[in-house]
């Protein structure tokens, strides 16, 4: 089946130690999302790929960062995870991004914990 | 300003009977598209169904349906004969106009189904 897979689902780091979080999708889609979810709330887009094109949103803080080294990965680097970084992590695929039907669909997320 | 507005935190309902979880928006834009995903204990966002803005007809999808009012602006959720594997929160989100890659999302509502 195609899917979205995210890894690892559960992710432990040390306060200020880089992690890095994957994302890889079967649906051979043009666009590629990065979600931060905290507890209790709702997700909030951190940046996003279309195709090569990398766009950040503009309250994303520069201690994210985002590679996308071909259409089926993405990876979501965290340069030094503080506590309030602690957080489920999602990831999206969308077919073009250009429809206005255009579905976003998720993979299963990753839990990250900083101690 | 908010742009989805969920109004319940919570709700219950009994296995087999229907329920209906609110959603309003707010825009501008004549083009958008309004979606409801739930996401399980588990983490990961499963999409349920789409409206579009010039979608005559409110959508549905098996056991879910989409209310669609659009001069009140609302985009409540209908769920027919709950089943208990429905509990989990559910997030209307919307998308705008020309920002196809943007999806804003409400504070979600739980939904607790009993036996």
């Amino acid at each position: 089946d195609a899917m979205v897979i995210q890894n690892p689902r559960y992710q432990v780091t040390q306060f200020g130690k880089p992690v890095t979080l994957s994302c890889s999708q079967t649906l051979n889609h043009n666009v590629m999302y990065w979600y931060q979810q905290k507890s209790s709330q709702a997700p909030k887009l951190l940046f996003h790929y279309y195709d090569k094109d990398f766009n950040n949103e503009a309250d994303t803080p520069d201690n994210f960062q985002s590679r996308r080294p071909n259409t089926s990965f993405c990876f979501l680097d965290i340069r030094s995870p503080g506590l309030g970084d602690a957080a489920m992590y999602l990831c999206a695929t969308s077919g073009s991004g250009t429809s206005g039907e255009d579905t976003q669909y998720f993979g299963p997320g990753t839990r990250l914990t900083v101690l | 300003a908010q742009k989805i507005t969920q109004t319940q935190p919570g709700m219950f309902v009994q296995e087999k009977e229907a329920v209906t979880l609110d959603c309003t928006y707010d825009t501008s834009d004549q083009s958008y598209g309004l979606f409801w995903y739930k996401q399980p204990s588990s983490g990961e966002m499963i999409f349920l169904i789409y409206q579009g803005s010039y979608d005559e007809q409110n959508a549905t999808e098996g056991r879910y349906s989409l209310n669609f009012q659009k001069a009140r602006k609302s985009a409540n959720l209908v769920i027919s004969a709950s089943q208990l594997g429905d509990s989990a929160m559910y997030f209307c989100a919307m998308r705008e106009g020309l920002e196809f890659q943007k999806l804003v999302f409400g504070t979600g509502t739980r939904l607790l189904v009993s036996p």
